[in-house]
């Protein structure tokens, strides 16, 4: 199982906004950075945040990432039906010498 | 253009042994970690471990040592995870991805993914 927690659920009306949190510890959260990916059914895992809050190329700004102490926020603001997915924070985890990714959070668009 | 190329789908039988290959192209590929991570049906991504085709260093989690071997040949980009003996539960989409670009362990470059299935 997951050492980091997200809601397995959270879902809006198109042009809404959704937050998706990610809780840890000081092992991995407190004191790592975090990412975020989105993840469509039978396609490749997508990089959408790195180092907390940074965005890669080509990714919109609708997306957005934070952290406080030992939890993390993903954001998507003007929500579209193409984002409708699976999310999952991920980071390392200095007491495992591992990588860990989330529990994950589906996104519905109503 | 990055590109993470994996093997195809297998069907394997418990007790069989298993290698599938993640080839990258468009970048450096000595220069960066290569991680892999499962998918079981209906479930969420866990990170098996990293190999940094430079030098072929391992590191590997916890929950997957010993259950997999990672290995690279860099002469042709290309990394790869094998099972010595397959059970059941091994049956999941295994992704490569390309880990630390960015400096952290951000995974920024994902194969399309091998559905590997283990039945008798």
């Amino acid at each position: 199982q997951s050492v980091l927690t997200q809601p397995p659920s959270v879902s809006a009306a198109p042009g809404q906004k959704v937050t998706i949190s990610c809780s840890g510890t000081s092992s991995n959260i407190g004191n790592n950075y975090v990412s975020w990916y989105q993840h469509l059914p039978g396609t490749a895992p997508k990089l959408l945040i790195y180092d907390n809050n940074k965005r890669p190329s080509g990714i919109p700004d609708r997306f957005s990432g934070s952290k406080s102490g030992t939890s993390a926020t993903l954001g998507i603001t003007g929500l579209q039906t193409g984002d409708e997915a699976d999310y999952y924070c991920g980071t390392w985890d200095s007491s495992l010498s591992a990588y860990v990714f989330g529990t994950g959070t589906k996104v519905t668009v109503l | 253009e990055v590109q993470l190329v994996q093997s195809g789908a297998e069907e394997k039988k418990p007790g069989e042994s298993l290698k599938i290959s993640c080839k990258g192209s468009g970048y450096i590929f000595t220069s960066y970690w290569i991680g892999w991570v499962r998918q079981m049906p209906g479930k969420g991504l866990e990170w098996l471990g990293i190999i940094f085709p430079g030098d072929s260093e391992t590191r590997y989690s916890p929950s997957f040592q010993g259950q997999v071997t990672m290995s690279v040949d860099k002469s042709i980009s290309t990394a790869y995870v094998q099972w010595s003996s397959l059970r059941a539960s091994d049956t999941a989409m295994y992704y490569c991805a390309r880990q630390g670009f960015y400096g952290d362990h951000e995974a920024d470059y994902w194969g399309q993914g091998t559905l590997v299935t283990v039945s008798s």
